[in-house]
């Protein structure tokens, strides 16, 4: 089975700390994303990447950055966390490509104050 | 325009009913459509793929797909209490390295 994991089931972080978010998974996939999700908005991309060392901007990217220094591993940061970064983070990775299905985390429910 | 548009919702839906969700989507080089169940408080989970146009079937579940209208479709027949949930359309293309979804469609089943 593939296996996505996600450092931290709970978080809380206060305004203004630089905050790591680590996920890890254990397929060789290509692709790896990031998705914050919040009530009535659905799944948001912030970034992704579909190489080591390689990123692209999602949908939502600003406040965020992200590394991919190993395949297997994608870290989301905030530089400066907010209270409006307070949300549940979903990292996902696939396949590259059409039949590239997405394997979720278990996700990390973030709370700043 | 959104890349990927489901209805709305909330869809309630007595149980043993069919429930209906739609999505539509605006990339006509969408080759795979992908179907995801997301449980409240837990992770989508893929419950459906479809590739090719015409209907395929798992279980109750039906998907749907129309490339020329750009339409994709999942049924559920005999809905069950356990199928409320909320269910994401993620269309994907052969190049894509992007994967987006649309906001959901909340269904909840009436015992």
């Amino acid at each position: 089975d593939v296996k996505v994991t996600q450092s931290s089931r709970y978080l809380v972080k206060r305004t203004g700390e630089k905050v790591f978010l680590e996920c890890v998974q254990d397929m060789d996939h290509e692709n790896m994303f990031w998705y914050r999700q919040d009530p009535g908005l659905g799944l948001r991309l912030i970034y992704f990447s579909y190489d080591v060392k390689m990123k692209e901007k999602g949908d939502i990217p600003e406040g965020y950055s992200v590394s991919r220094e190993k395949k297997e591993r994608f870290s989301l940061i905030l530089e400066s966390a907010s209270t409006n970064q307070t949300s549940m983070y979903l990292c996902a990775s696939s396949l590259y490509g059409a039949r590239g299905q997405a394997f979720f985390g278990q996700g990390t429910r973030l709370t700043v104050v | 325009q959104k890349e990927v548009e489901q209805n709305s919702g909330p869809l309630s839906v007595p149980e043993g009913a069919i429930a209906s969700l739609n999505c539509t989507y605006s990339d006509r080089g969408s080759q795979s459509f992908f179907w995801y169940r997301q449980y409240s408080g837990k992770s989508p989970e893929l419950i459906m793929s479809i590739y090719s146009n015409g209907d395929k079937e798992d279980g109750r579940f039906t998907a749907q797909l129309n490339k020329a209208s750009q339409y994709v479709s999942l049924l559920i027949r005999d809905s069950q209490p356990s199928d409320s949930a909320t269910y994401l359309c993620a269309p994907r293309g052969a190049n894509d390295y992007k994967l987006s979804f649309g906001a959901g469609t909340t269904v909840t089943v009436r015992a």
